[in-house]
């Protein structure tokens, strides 16, 4: 049972490149999140998902797109990579949404130059 | 005024000393109310979950106020492995959305 996986750990884009950061969850969670965190700050919830085929803006979606197709798995797309997406984006599951513990990813570092 | 306010601290206290943190929310409807540590360039894991009557687990005690919109947690007797960022969250729009605070840094000092 891994739980939450992200791939890549870390990435360098530049300016204008485009990328999709991936999440698998194994634990048959309908609820999916993307969150970014910026240093010393909290985090902002970028795009969440309540079940397969369906996704939904959080508070900071600009610049950012999600799919879901299956249960499992939850990518986000970076189109057109901008300095202001340098972050370090985490993605989390969830069996009941907002009402109980959100499990998290190890967290994808990526910098944009 | 932002939906959720931690003092980000760092707060430096001794090995065996007891620290408190607050954390003020904005949402009167708030229903769920976590606490979540995390460590340096980890990522967040839950470290309890408030309830309305208060909980406590081993050195740790967490405290919801619905009047004042406020929750609290209180570490006892703090061990050097306490040293953490925590996140205080809330859910937004029932049962969907999770809203963080910035966190409160806590180094705990030999």
């Amino acid at each position: 049972n891994a739980g939450v996986t992200q791939t890549p750990k870390f990435r360098i884009l530049k300016i204008g490149q485009s990328m999709t950061l991936q999440c698998t969850q194994d634990m048959n969670h309908n609820y999916m999140y993307w969150y970014r965190q910026d240093p010393g700050m909290g985090l902002k919830l970028i795009y969440y998902s309540v079940g397969a085929g369906i996704t939904d803006k959080g508070e900071v979606p600009n610049g950012y797109n999600v799919s879901r197709s299956t249960t499992e798995d939850f990518p986000l797309r970076l189109e057109l990579a901008a300095p202001s997406q340098t972050s370090v984006y985490f993605c989390a599951s969830s069996a009941q949404g907002a009402y109980n513990e959100q499990f998290f990813g190890p967290g994808t570092r990526l910098t944009v130059l | 005024r932002k939906e959720v306010e931690q003092d980000p601290g760092p707060f430096n206290v001794p090995e065996g000393a007891t620290v408190a943190f607050n954390c003020t929310y904005s949402n009167s409807a708030s229903q769920s109310f976590f606490w979540y540590r995390q460590d340096c360039r980890k990522e967040p894991k839950l470290l309890m979950s408030v309830y309305s009557s208060g909980n406590e687990d081993g050195r740790f005690t967490a405290q919801l106020n619905r009047a004042s919109q406020y929750i609290s947690l209180l570490i006892r007797d703090s061990k050097l492995s306490d040293s953490a960022t925590y996140l205080c969250v809330v859910n937004r729009e029932g049962a969907q959305k999770l809203v963080f605070g910035q966190g409160t840094r806590l180094t705990i000092n030999p």
